[in-house]
């Protein structure tokens, strides 16, 4: 009964390096998101999925990329970590109806020095 | 574009008592509306949800939301709180015509003994 899965839970980066987040879904659902957390500010999408093969951009995709070359993972992308992006990154999945809620995975806290 | 304010970033009450965390939304169409918890180090986690009909809709431990279209409003109550209700809770607003999920700041929920 794992639902969505992200690794890995914690990560500490220097300025520049680059990284991989990895989302994984075992409810055959469609639709995969790319979220961060920052206080006060809620959540923001970064990119979302609405099939295997296919991404689009959020509201804050910059410095990021994504690929879901399998229809139950979604892999997000620092190609070169800056200390703007530490924040606590969540990954969520849907079915494709629009009506229907997202399930999230428990996160991932990211720290740029 | 659609939008969500959650009117309170904090709401303090003791215990047993009533609390009401305010959500009002913008989106020039019809939309549906979720209401998230969030405790300490963990993903979010589904409440409940409006998609269509009554507007009165009950959720998980004790909550309840009412949808008012003419205020725009989608305000989250609980006639009694308890210590374990304290949490982060956030509004999310979905257009019918949109994948997006876009989600207020939250409101964090502190109950007292």
């Amino acid at each position: 009964n794992a639902g969505v899965t992200q690794t890995p839970k914690f990560r500490v980066l220097k300025t520049g390096q680059s990284m991989t987040l990895l989302c994984a879904q075992d409810m055959n659902h469609e639709y995969m998101y790319w979220y961060r957390q920052d206080p006060g500010m809620g959540l923001r999408l970064i990119h979302y999925s609405v099939g295997e093969g296919t991404t689009a951009k959020g509201e804050v995709p910059d410095g990021y990329n994504v690929s879901r070359l399998k229809k139950q993972n979604f892999l997000l992308g620092l190609e070169s970590a800056a200390p703007s992006q530490t924040s606590v990154y969540f990954c969520a999945s849907s079915r494709s109806n629009r009506n229907q809620p997202q399930h999230f995975g428990d996160g991932t806290r990211l720290s740029i020095l | 574009a659609q939008s969500v304010t959650q009117l309170d970033s904090q709401v303090p009450v003791f215990e047993e008592a009533p609390v009401e965390l305010r959500c009002n939304y913008s989106s020039s169409v019809s939309v549906y509306l979720f209401w998230y918890v969030q405790y300490p180090n963990q993903g979010l986690q589904l409440l409940l949800k409006y998609l269509s009909g009554s507007t009165l809709v009950k959720g998980i431990n004790g909550f309840e939301a009412e949808f008012n279209k003419s205020q725009t409003s989608f305000h989250l109550r609980k006639p009694s709180v308890h210590i374990s209700d304290t949490a982060e809770y956030f509004c999310a607003v979905r257009s019918y015509n949109t994948d997006k999920l876009i989600f207020g700041t939250g409101t964090r929920l502190q109950v007292f003994p």
